[in-house]
C-alpha cells in the first residue's frame, strides 16, 4: 500500500548527540512536511519541502535542519538535542493540490537522556 | 492568543451518545478546516475537510464551520469504543497547507 514511513519509531539520544530522523514516502507527492509534537500540544509545523524548494517556519530553530536528496525521502536533523527537543516527530506528505490532504506517518518518538 | 484554541479533555462518554467537540481560532484568513484523528501512538488521520461556512456530513460524522463567530465544531453519533482517539482540528488559509492545529481533544468511549 501506498504510505508515509518513519525510521525509527523510536529514538533515544543523548543530550548534544546528533540524531537524524528519516521519512519516506510512495505516494510520489511534491510535498513533504516535518511536524513536531509534543505531549497534549498541536502538531507544530518546522519546515516543509515543495519539491526541492525549502521552506523554513520563522520560529524553527537553527538546531533543525532539513534533507530532502529525492522525491521519496526527507530527514530532519537535530544538531544538538537539548531535553526540551524531546517530542514526536511527524512526517506529512501532500500533493501540493490544496484540496488534498496531508498523509501523516506514525511518527518517530525522540527521547533525549 | 494562540491561532485556534481547542480544549484539551479528555471526554468520557457512554457507548451510544453523541460526542461534541469544537475548536475557536482568531486568522479570519483561514477557509480550510479540518478534523484530523489520532489514536495512541499512531499520526493523524483525515477526517473531515470543509471550505468556508456550513456542514459536511460524512456517515457518523458531521462537521460544522460558522465563519463568522470562528468557530467550527466535530459531532460524532452514536460514539463507538473505537472512536476512543484524540480528535485535531486543523485550518489554513490556503487549503491543505501550512496547517495550524489545536492541542486535540482526547475522547474515551466507555462500552
Amino acid at each position: 500500500d501506498a504510505m508515509v514511513i518513519q525510521n525509527p519509531r523510536y529514538q533515544v539520544t543523548q543530550f548534544g548527540k546528533p540524531v537524524t530522523l528519516s521519512c519516506s514516502q510512495t505516494l510520489n507527492h511534491n510535498v513533504m512536511y516535518w511536524y513536531q509534537q509534543k505531549s497534549s500540544q498541536a502538531p507544530k509545523l518546522l519546515f516543509h519541502y515543495y519539491d526541492k524548494d525549502f521552506n523554513n517556519e520563522a520560529d524553527t530553530p537553527d538546531n533543525f535542519q532539513s534533507r530532502r536528496p529525492n522525491t521519496s525521502f526527507c530527514f530532519l536533523d537535530i544538531r544538538s538535542p537539548g531535553l526540551g527537543d524531546a517530542a514526536m516527530y511527524l512526517c506529512a506528505t501532500s500533493s501540493g493540490d490544496p484540496e488534498e490532504t496531508q498523509y501523516f506517518g506514525p511518527g518517530t518518538r525522540l527521547l533525549v537522556l | 492568543q494562540k491561532e485556534v484554541e481547542q480544549d484539551p479533555g479528555p471526554l468520557s462518554v457512554p457507548e451510544g451518545a453523541i460526542v461534541s467537540l469544537n475548536c475557536t481560532y482568531s486568522n479570519s484568513a483561514f477557509q480550510y478546516f479540518m478534523w484530523y484523528r489520532q489514536y495512541s501512538r499512531k499520526g493523524p488521520e483525515l477526517l473531515m475537510y470543509t471550505y468556508s461556512s456550513g456542514n459536511k456530513e460524512d456517515g457518523r460524522f458531521t462537521a460544522q464551520v460558522d465563519k463568522s463567530s470562528k468557530y467550527i465544531s466535530l459531532f460524532i453519533r452514536d460514539s463507538q469504543p473505537s472512536d476512543s482517539a484524540t480528535y485535531l482540528c486543523a485550518m489554513s488559509p490556503y487549503g491543505n497547507n501550512r496547517l495550524a492545529f489545536g492541542k486535540g481533544n482526547q475522547v474515551v468511549v466507555i462500552p
